[in-house]
């Protein structure tokens, strides 16, 4: 089974920073990664898909990068509506998901 | 508007059955796979489990950790999809999602719909 490892656990950022999340894959896993946002009792929302495609309707202060094992995740500008659990995730079988990066306003 | 809503959930003991609901709205529900996904209390997310197209022959795959205990099927008349839950243990206790999933290449989706989740309690 393909393991995500994402880094920081917890993230505190100011309003304007610029924050970056790491996702790195146990294996190589091309460009085959999502990422998603998800706050305090509310359902998963779907940012990125194939590492770097920006949903419909997503921001684009939202981006992401990367390829192989190692892949990033960047929120320009921060917002406060930005706060949340952001995970990252692979589709094969089974489906994996990173830990998750809990982001806080300083 | 499209929508997923999840039903079902509650508080069961260990070793008896439940079963989840998940009504599709605003899109074609036969033309998408459809998974669940859970959440436990204060963990992160989980692939339960999904379910193809018909189009893809309608078979499912599940996680290690609740494989041979669900099973997940479609009723694509209705435009529903079920989660059935036996043998329950308390490690099981958690919110249970529902997502679409939106091919982006054959054999790959991304999960770009979601229920607000039904919570499922497993406690004695």
């Amino acid at each position: 089974d393909i393991q995500l490892t994402q880094s920081p656990s917890s993230l505190s950022a100011s309003i304007g920073d610029t924050v970056t999340i790491t996702c790195q894959a146990s294996q190589d896993i091309s460009n085959y990664l999502n990422w998603y946002q998800e706050k305090p009792g509310k359902a998963p929302k779907l940012l990125i898909y194939d590492a770097y495609n920006l949903e419909t309707r997503v921001p684009s202060r939202f981006s992401g990068s990367g390829s192989g094992t190692d892949f990033t995740f960047t929120i320009t500008s921060l917002q406060p509506e930005d706060i949340a659990t952001y995970y990252c995730q692979h589709f094969d079988n089974p489906i994996t998901f990173g830990q998750g990066t809990r982001l806080e306003i300083k | 508007e499209v929508q997923l809503v999840e039903s079902g959930g509650g508080l069961v003991q260990p070793g008896r059955s439940l079963r989840l609901s998940c009504s599709a709205s605003g899109f074609t529900f036969g033309d998408y796979a459809m998974s669940w996904f859970r959440q436990a209390p204060g963990k992160g997310l989980e692939w339960v489990g999904f379910i193809r197209s018909k189009t893809y022959g309608g078979s499912s795959e599940y996680a290690a950790s609740v494989k041979g205990r669900f099973t997940i099927s479609r009723d694509d008349s209705e435009s529903i999809a079920y989660l059935q839950m036996n043998s329950l243990k308390t490690e099981d206790t958690a919110v249970y999602y529902c997502s679409r999933g939106r091919i982006i290449v054959i054999g790959r989706d991304a999960f770009d719909i979601w229920g607000q989740g039904t919570m499922v309690t497993v406690s004695s």
